[in-house]
């Protein structure tokens, strides 16, 4: 049973556009949520978190936003480069431990 | 500063083999863990330590067994290959709090024949 799902595999946008990632969790014990890129042939590296006593954070040109009602939470990239094309993942874990679950993946591709 | 690291990089097994492989971090990283990626279900945790002499049970820890006898390392036994566990495996390690992003190695990606 995937605790973080990730429902689009992949996204497509133009270079100078925005990409937004979507991410949806069943877990209510989850109150720290992260988003890691991977290239391929690498390990993912971390990108941005969110805590749930936080609805947003950002860091330069990636925003993520909580919404904690909905058990949902999204990565905006603005505006979006070809070096951004990579695997994005979503990932969860509890205030007291680091069982971090991720989602599936969700391919970016940029087009210049 | 080399982070974590994994070996080796690439494996094929014949179904039966046993193996290890191995990870190490140098970041003095309390937490350690294992995960399988396997496309179109992303990263599934096998087992972590949350310091040395401790392990636990992740998402899908059958077929595999751990041990922490060191901060340092956390290397990951396949007990009796299958081809079930075909997979690219990543090591991670993070300081002990749940607000902590890991740390990953580069993979090893294994092919069970």
């Amino acid at each position: 049973d995937q605790q973080v799902k990730q429902n689009s595999p992949s996204l497509s946008v133009q270079e100078g556009r925005i990409s937004i990632l979507n991410c949806d969790y069943t877990n209510s014990m989850f109150d720290y949520f992260l988003w890691y890129k991977k290239y391929p042939a690498e390990g993912p590296t971390f990108l941005i978190s969110i805590s749930s006593i936080k609805d947003k954070n950002e860091d330069g040109r990636f925003t993520v936003f909580l919404n904690k009602s909905a058990k949902h939470l999204s990565l905006h990239i603005v505006p979006s480069q070809p070096g951004d094309s990579a695997v994005y993942f979503c990932a969860a874990s509890g205030s007291f431990n680091n069982d971090m679950r991720f989602g599936a993946g969700t391919r970016l591709t940029v087009k210049p | 500063n080399a982070g974590v690291t994994q070996t080796p990089k690439f494996q094929v097994l014949k179904t039966g083999q046993s193996m290890t492989l191995q990870c190490a971090q140098d970041m003095n990283h309390e937490y350690m863990s294992w995960y399988r990626q396997d496309p179109g279900m992303g990263l599934r945790l096998i087992h972590y330590s949350v310091g040395a002499g401790i392990t636990d049970q992740g998402e899908v820890p059958n077929g595999y067994n751990v041990s922490r006898s060191t901060t340092e390392d956390f290397p990951l036994r396949l007990l009796s290959a299958a081809p079930s566990q075909t997979s690219v495996y990543f090591c991670a390690s993070s300081p002990p709090r749940g607000s902590a992003e890991a740390f990953f190695g580069q993979g090893t990606r294994l092919t069970v024949v």
